[in-house]
């Protein structure tokens, strides 16, 4: 059964920060995984998805990567700003579903 | 292109009572999901449709929850009778195929408070 960690559970970080969250998983044998954002009481918005075949993807500040052999996956978010707070989850896609880590609350401060 | 629409987005009901849960997919998503998020952890699928048919509800609670997505689009899902563990966030999710490339695009979610 697949199992997802995300590590740290919350992080508090000044503005301007270059930070990154961690998601690690125990079945490499993955469609893809996904960075989602999700904002207190709203459904979740897709940030970035990585293919199985692909090492990272980046979209604006953001910068995924994945080592599927390794079972890790990073999310890099460039020169944080306070809009940038909310949860990150991060999801990878097996063979019959979407599996969930439990996301890191990001709070970044003015 | 309209999102995934769910409503209500907010119940609260009382134990032993019994509530439904609607959503609206983007057009022409043949594929619909149903999510329970408690709070502090990530999302769980509850039961995958693929059109009118259900293609996984192993880990739906069949008890107590039941689920329908009436002529391949809109579906409904209902628990009766609810208990306290049942609060929690359900989101509704869709996708052009059951296909792993195919992205799923999630709803806004309805928020239950059982007390």
């Amino acid at each position: 059964k697949q199992e997802v960690t995300q590590i740290p559970a919350a992080l508090s970080v000044p503005e301007g920060e270059n930070l990154v969250l961690n998601c690690s998983f125990t079945d490499s044998a993955i469609y893809n995984l996904q960075w989602f954002r999700q904002d207190p009481g709203k459904g979740l918005t897709s940030l970035l998805l990585i293919q199985s075949s692909q090492r990272e993807q980046t979209s604006g500040r953001l910068n995924a990567s994945l080592d599927k052999s390794s079972g890790r996956s990073t999310l890099y978010i460039a020169a944080s700003q306070p809009g940038d707070s909310a949860t990150y989850l991060c999801a990878v896609r097996g063979a019959r579903q979407l599996t969930f880590g439990s996301g890191t609350q990001l709070t970044v401060l003015p | 292109e309209a999102g995934v629409a769910q409503s209500p987005r907010y119940k609260i009901i009382e134990k032993r009572q019994s509530v439904a849960f609607w959503c609206n997919p983007i057009s022409g998503h043949a594929t619909l999901y149903w999510y329970q998020q408690i709070l502090g952890q990530g999302p769980k699928l509850l039961i995958q449709f693929q059109n009118n048919g259900v293609v996984d509800d192993s880990q739906l609670p069949k008890d107590r929850f039941s689920a329908e997505r009436l002529k391949g689009v809109d579906s409904t899902l209902k628990i009766q009778p609810a208990k306290l563990e049942d609060s929690a966030v359900y989101l509704c999710a869709s996708s052009q195929g059951l296909a792993e490339g195919y992205e799923q695009y999630f709803g806004p979610g309805t928020r239950l408070t059982v007390t």
